[in-house]
């Protein structure tokens, strides 16, 4: 079946670093690929997202490019702010079924 | 536009007893899911509405869980008896059609420790 991987966390960065957390899947067809973020004490809200091969989501500063090659939809930012601590959910969308498959998330902590 | 809510936010019960959780989506979601958060894991499908039918519930024990939804708008999602593994948070979710990535929006969820 369908899967999301991502990778584990928690990943602990300095203000103004650089973050990326890996994210991988597994599915047969053309999914639609999610970022989804959850700040404390809130719910899942989407980041970005991207529908095929080569698109690149963005928001927030936050960048995703789907590689279909290697499977993977990676996320980035240049420069973090403390405010993005929080939870970061990798998922895709299978419109057969519509079907929203998650990966496990990757706790970020942004330290002043 | 007013968001997905549920209730209640937090429930504390012992094992054996039962639980409900309620949902109401984004009025005019055709879509509806339920899923499963423990504790450091990504959320996990239980059941999934399309108007007021089954769509998937192949993960939902369904000795123990059940859900419906009523006039294809509001869902109640109930456990009996409860076990201990079953603490978790419940998150409800609608989109507003079937397609190509549709975003779904979730409520804040329902905390559920089981004791």
């Amino acid at each position: 079946g369908d899967s999301v991987t991502q990778m584990e966390g928690p990943v602990t960065l300095s203000e103004e670093a650089f973050l990326t957390i890996n994210c991988t899947y597994t599915a047969t067809g053309y999914p639609s690929l999610f970022w989804y973020v959850q700040y404390p004490g809130e719910g899942l809200q989407l980041l970005l997202k991207a529908t095929k091969a080569d698109d690149k989501g963005s928001n927030k500063g936050f960048e995703a490019t789907y590689r279909k090659e290697t499977t993977s939809f990676h996320l980035e930012k240049g420069s973090v702010q403390v405010s993005d601590s929080a939870v970061y959910f990798c998922a895709l969308h299978k419109a057969a079924g519509n079907k929203l498959t998650f990966g496990g998330g990757t706790r970020v902590l942004v330290k002043p | 536009e007013a968001g997905v809510a549920q209730s209640p936010r937090y429930k504390i019960i012992e094992k054996r007893q039962s639980v409900a959780f309620w949902c109401n989506p984004i009025s005019g979601h055709a879509t509806l899911y339920w899923y499963q958060q423990i504790l450091g894991q990504g959320p996990k499908l239980l059941i999934q509405f399309q108007n007021n039918g089954v769509v998937d519930d192949s993960q939902l024990p369904k000795d123990r869980f059940s859900a419906e939804r009523l006039k294809g708008v509001d869902s109640t999602l109930k456990i009996q008896p409860a076990k201990l593994e079953d603490s978790a948070v419940y998150l409800c979710a609608s989109s507003f059609q079937p397609g190509k990535a549709p975003e779904a929006f979730f409520g804040q969820g329902t905390r559920l420790t089981v004791v």
